[in-house]
């Protein structure tokens, strides 16, 4: 079945870690998002990509890093620079200009 | 920029009530709008959409009208279930970020048997 797959479904992190989610996907879109959940805020997008080896910054970037060499993944970043880690990742892909579908999430905690 | 706003929760309901959750949005030309829905633990699933002006888009008993004179897309439905608790987010796509979606704050629907 075709489909987007987030892995690990919970990852904990560590005082100045990096740690990096999984995003992969079998359908075929040409772009791919992540968008961090926080309880009463909704969701907000990190990074997206439209294309192979292109990216751009969402409205919550600061402390992520992004790559795009492959069609399919789309794995995230989160440094030691970002804080606040704590919340609920989630990573969607769509063909231009049509609905997103999304993954299951991760969950990210401190340790 | 472009912006989502739906009512605040959480909204509690007896089975069979009507389900009426407001969306209204701020945008530049003409976004498209959904509705998604959001399971415990899960991620978002789309639940319907409407592309234009008038358009209603309508799935598992829910259904919202594109409203561009009044900028709304209230999703209703007229019985729900206990299985419809979730929460549910209207969301449009933006011009200004290419295709990402901009999402309202999400509500959350709890119904009792």
């Amino acid at each position: 079945d075709g489909g987007i797959t987030q892995s690990p479904k919970y990852l904990f992190r560590k005082e100045g870690q990096n740690v990096t989610l999984s995003c992969e996907q079998n359908l075929n879109h040409d772009a791919m998002y992540w968008y961090r959940q926080d309880p009463g805020q909704g969701l907000r997008l990190i990074y997206y990509s439209q294309i192979v080896n292109d990216f751009q910054k969402g409205d919550i970037a600061e402390g992520y890093s992004v790559s795009r060499e492959k069609k399919e993944s789309f794995p995230l970043t989160v440094t030691s620079a970002q804080k606040n880690p704590t919340a609920f990742y989630l990573c969607a892909s769509s063909y231009t200009n049509q609905p997103q579908h999304f993954g299951d999430g991760t969950r990210l905690s401190i340790l | 920029g472009d912006s989502v706003t739906q009512m605040e929760g959480p909204v509690t309901l007896s089975e069979e009530a009507f389900l009426t959750i407001n969306c209204t949005y701020t945008a530049t030309g003409y976004p498209s709008l959904f509705w998604y829905v959001q399971y415990p633990g899960e991620g978002l699933q789309l639940l319907l959409k409407a592309t234009k002006a008038d358009d209603k888009g309508s799935n598992k008993g829910f259904e919202a009208t594109y409203r561009k004179e009044t900028t709304s897309f209230h999703l209703e439905k007229g019985s729900v279930q206990v299985s419809d608790s979730a929460v549910y987010f209207c969301a449009l796509i933006s011009n200004q970020a290419g295709t990402a979606l901009i999402f309202g704050k999400g509500t959350t629907l709890s119904v009792s048997s």
